[in-house]
Parts: C-alpha cells; sequence; structure tokens
C-alpha cells in the first residue's frame, strides 16, 4: 500500500516559474525523500530530511517537513524545461523499515 | 564512482516461464532493495538485502525472490511469471549505517510477460 500521497498529481507551468508539490504521510518515519523520475526510467535521488529537520535546501531546491502534519512540501524555484519530469516522496522507517514507501508522484510539464 | 548498474535493461518471457534480473550496488554499499513499478500501481517495495541476508519483503507471493551474493551484487527471480507481472523492476543500494539512508536507484529492468 502506498504511503504518501503527493498533491497535486499533475502541475504545468512556464519556464522561470515556481513549482511546489506537497506530499502527505501516515505513520511515523525516519527520514523522507524526494526522486525524480524521467519517462520512466531510473530514479534521481534529490534530497534527504530526516524527522527531526525542518527544511533543507539544495541548489534551486527547498524541502520542508512538518511531522505534527505528516507532510511535506519541494518547491523547485525559477523551474526549467528540463525539470519536466515526475516527482515522488518516499518515507522511511514505520513498520517497513529500511524500505522506502513511496506516493503517487507528481507529474510536472515545465513549457518554454 | 559508478552508480547502481542493473542487467539485462529490457526482458521479455511469456507467461509460466522464469526470469532472473541483476543488479550491482555501489561500492561500498552493503543493502540492495528491489521496487516494482507497474503502470497504475505505482512503486511497490519487494525486497532488501543487506550482508547476504533477506532483511524484509514486501506484499508479493513466495514466487518473487532473490538472493545477495558476498560481492553485495543481487539477483531477483520470478518464477511462474504472469500478465500482471511487466513492469519496470527498480534496485536501489545504500550504505548501512543503522539507520535509513539515501537509496540510489539503478536505470531499471523492464519486463515484459506475454
Amino acid at each position: 500500500s502506498q504511503q504518501g500521497e503527493e498533491d497535486p498529481q499533475a502541475l504545468s507551468i512556464q519556464e522561470g516559474e515556481n513549482a511546489t508539490m506537497n506530499c502527505s504521510y501516515k505513520t511515523s518515519i525516519n527520514n523522507l525523500q524526494w526522486y525524480r523520475q524521467n519517462s520512466g526510467r531510473g530514479l534521481v535521488h534529490l534530497i534527504l530530511i530526516r524527522s527531526n529537520e525542518r527544511e533543507k535546501h539544495s541548489g534551486r531546491l527547498r524541502v520542508t517537513l512538518d511531522t505534527s502534519k505528516k507532510s511535506s512540501s519541494l518547491l523547485i524555484t525559477a523551474s526549467r524545461a528540463a525539470d519536466t519530469a515526475s516527482y515522488f516522496c518516499a518515507t522511511a522507517g514505520g513498520h517497513r523499515g529500511y524500505a522506502l514507501n513511496f506516493g503517487k508522484g507528481t507529474s510536472l510539464l515545465v513549457t518554454p | 564512482e559508478a552508480g547502481v548498474t542493473q542487467s539485462p535493461t529490457h526482458l521479455i518471457k511469456t507467461r509460466g516461464q522464469q526470469a532472473t534480473l541483476r543488479c550491482s550496488p555501489i561500492s561500498g554499499h552493503t543493502s540492495v532493495y528491489w521496487y516494482q513499478q507497474a503502470l497504475g500501481l505505482g512503486l511497490q517495495f519487494l525486497l532488501w538485502y543487506d550482508e547476504g541476508e533477506e532483511r524484509n519483503r514486501g506484499n508479493f507471493p513466495p514466487r518473487f525472490s532473490g538472493r545477495q551474493f558476498p560481492n553485495y551484487s543481487s539477483e531477483l527471480n520470478v518464477n511462474a511469471l504472469e500478465l500482471e507481472d511487466s513492469a519496470l523492476y527498480l534496485c536501489a543500494s545504500s550504505r548501512w549505517t543503522g539507520e535509513p539512508e539515501t537509496q540510489y536507484f539503478g536505470p531499471g529492468t523492464r519486463l515484459l510477460v506475454l
């Protein structure tokens, strides 16, 4: 069963705009990870945020984590066409231990 | 540093056959994970191996099995293939630190069952 639920399911923006994706989960976690997938290929790791952290940055990416609300958000600033991909949140910890529990993903389309 | 590698990239089998998928982790990583990404079902955890032992498995029937070798590479075997086994199979590896760590994924093996 899926742990995380991303919102929205699909997002279409223009280059230069910011993209925000949200993720909610149900059980306690050790960490939450965000991944990108291009056209059904392998997953690229973007960022890991631990349960005792509230915010992390990596380049144009900003991730927040609110464990009280069991939710996380991924912000991509100044989007580029190359950011077009599916984005997944995945939680680790809980009953699955070290295995990742993925959400269904947000499909992002960035148009020039 | 080489990333996670998987072979083959594509595999076509017929119903009832067996499929073997292979994965080589990043050097220094002892944990290997297998995930299935089937259309409409999302990414589902299959198996986790560390130090040669199966540590956890997802909600899949016993015909999904695997092993991890002394060099930490891993094999996923799917017996008695069914049409719904058609999917992208992803392997990931991570370090062992006593806590869940970043998992690095390979490019996947796309299995088609006819």
